[in-house]
């Protein structure tokens, strides 16, 4: 089973600044995935990154993969308030007999207060 | 927007009760999961099914749960005799197939179990 680790499991920012999470593992993923969860609802997927070192940003987010694929970090940038919500790093390593077996980290709850 | 359908959203039964909870799958999608969270846990891989079987579970699936897709656009989960701590939000979601990272989740169902 691969644990990741996210950090911090809490964070509470005023509207405008900048935040951090950061999600890491000692397992190689084929494959990672970031979700925002509000309560009482299913997780939402943000982005999905698969190569070791790539970049994708999504508005004011950004989301890096690490170059051995262990770790990734989401970084927002003038957070607004509507970012407030419980991020999930989630990965998968695949193998010829496991597919689509993510594994969740945590979370870590950004609240964004105006 | 193609998305995983879920019902009941809520589901309150008696402990030693059977439950089936229903998913929706986007339809041309190949591969289907079940994962729950408990409240203020993190979501847990359950199942994973392909090809009409079984892909993997994890050592949560026991002999108490079942999945089904019984007509080739419901997935099914059943949990024969239910205990206290199957008290869960469980979510389903679907993939387009290997090569395809994205995992799209349902809404979930909030099982309660007295």
């Amino acid at each position: 089973t691969q644990l990741l680790e996210q950090s911090p499991q809490f964070l509470s920012i005023q509207e405008g600044e900048n935040l951090t999470v950061y999600c890491n593992s000692s397992s190689v993923f084929s494959s990672l995935q970031w979700y925002r969860q509000e309560p009482g609802e299913g997780p939402v997927l943000l982005v999905t990154v698969v190569t070791g070192g790539e970049v994708k940003k999504l508005k004011r987010l950004t989301f890096q993969f690490g170059d051995a694929r262990k770790d990734s970090s989401l970084h927002i940038t003038a957070a607004q308030p509507g970012d407030t919500g419980l991020y999930l790093c989630a990965g998968e390593a695949r193998t010829t007999d496991s597919w689509g077996k993510f594994q969740f980290g945590a979370g870590t709850q950004v609240v964004v207060t105006p | 927007e193609p998305e995983v359908t879920q019902t009941p959203s809520h589901q309150v039964t008696q402990m030693g009760q059977e439950v089936i909870l229903r998913c929706v799958p986007i339809s041309n999608h190949l591969y289907f999961y079940w994962y729950r969270q408990i409240l203020g846990q993190k979501v847990e891989f359950l199942v994973s099914f392909y090809n009409n079987e079984i892909s993997e579970k994890s050592e949560i699936f026991d002999d108490q749960f079942s999945v089904e897709r019984p007509d080739g656009s419901n997935f099914t989960l059943k949990i024969r005799s239910t205990k206290l701590e199957d008290s869960a939000m469980y979510f389903c979601a679907s993939r387009g197939g290997r090569g395809t990272g994205e995992l799209f989740f349902g809404e979930g169902s909030r099982l309660t179990v007295l």
